[in-house]
């Protein structure tokens, strides 16, 4: 069965530091997406990606964040200058069409750790 | 504003009891109604949907859903839980009406199981 991975699965990195998290999504899938979730909190919608471009971006995704499709298989999340605060689980999904009605598949997640 | 809320942070339950997990939203309109479940070091995976139609919803290992209007609520049920059961549990919301819209999230409920 089609599934979204991601690697790593577990990423430690020292503030200040850039950070690229990758997913591969369903490869017939148009929509992909980041969520992430702090420890403790709720799972929070990140960003949107169709087409080549964002979709839909949330107030978390500032400039520190940037998303790309670089080879049509890869779908990856920078996080620029790393923060404390960014530290949490990150999740990708993707979504096979654009309207209608279908879900959204996720992958099992990068942790993401900042010292 | 958009918000899903799951009471129950923590619940255990007896191996082979009944279990229901509550999941209360605010929307503007109907929106879509989905149940994901994370096991560790899993994704998150889809257990059930409902988009309209029968308001009773059957889910994967088991599992079941019924929306209330009335109540602004989507509780998820299972007739006899079993100890493979044990993980976190996510109530979200999607629009119904905006292609590709991200979706929002509870802060889950986590069940153990008990022998």
């Amino acid at each position: 069965e089609p599934e979204v991975t991601q690697t790593p699965s577990h990423q430690v990195t020292q503030m200040g530091q850039e950070v690229i998290l990758r997913c591969v999504p369903i490869s017939n899938h148009l929509y992909f997406y980041w969520y992430r979730q702090i420890l403790g909190q709720k799972v929070e919608f990140l960003v949107s990606f169709y087409n080549n471009e964002i979709s839909e971006k949330s107030e978390i995704f500032d400039d520190q964040f940037s998303v790309e499709r670089p080879d049509g298989s890869n779908f990856t999340l920078k996080i620029r200058s790393t923060k404390l605060e960014d530290s949490a689980m990150y999740f990708c999904a993707s979504r096979l069409l654009a309207g209608g009605i279908n879900e959204q598949f996720f992958g099992p997640g990068t942790r993401l750790t900042v010292l | 504003a958009q918000s899903v809320t799951q009471p129950d942070i923590h619940i255990t339950v007896s191996e082979g009891a009944s279990l229901e997990l509550r999941c209360n939203y605010s929307y503007g309109a109907t929106p879509y109604l989905f149940w994901y479940v994370q096991s560790p070091g899993q994704g998150l995976q889809l257990l059930l949907k409902y988009f309209s139609g029968d308001t009773l919803v059957q889910g994967i290992k088991g599992f079941e859903a019924e929306f209330k209007r009335s109540q602004s609520s989507f509780n998820l049920r299972k007739p006899s839980v079993h100890w493979s059961d044990a993980a976190e549990y996510f109530c979200a919301v999607g629009s119904p009406s905006q292609a590709g819209t991200a979706l929002i999230f509870g802060k889950g409920t986590t069940l153990s199981v008990s022998s």
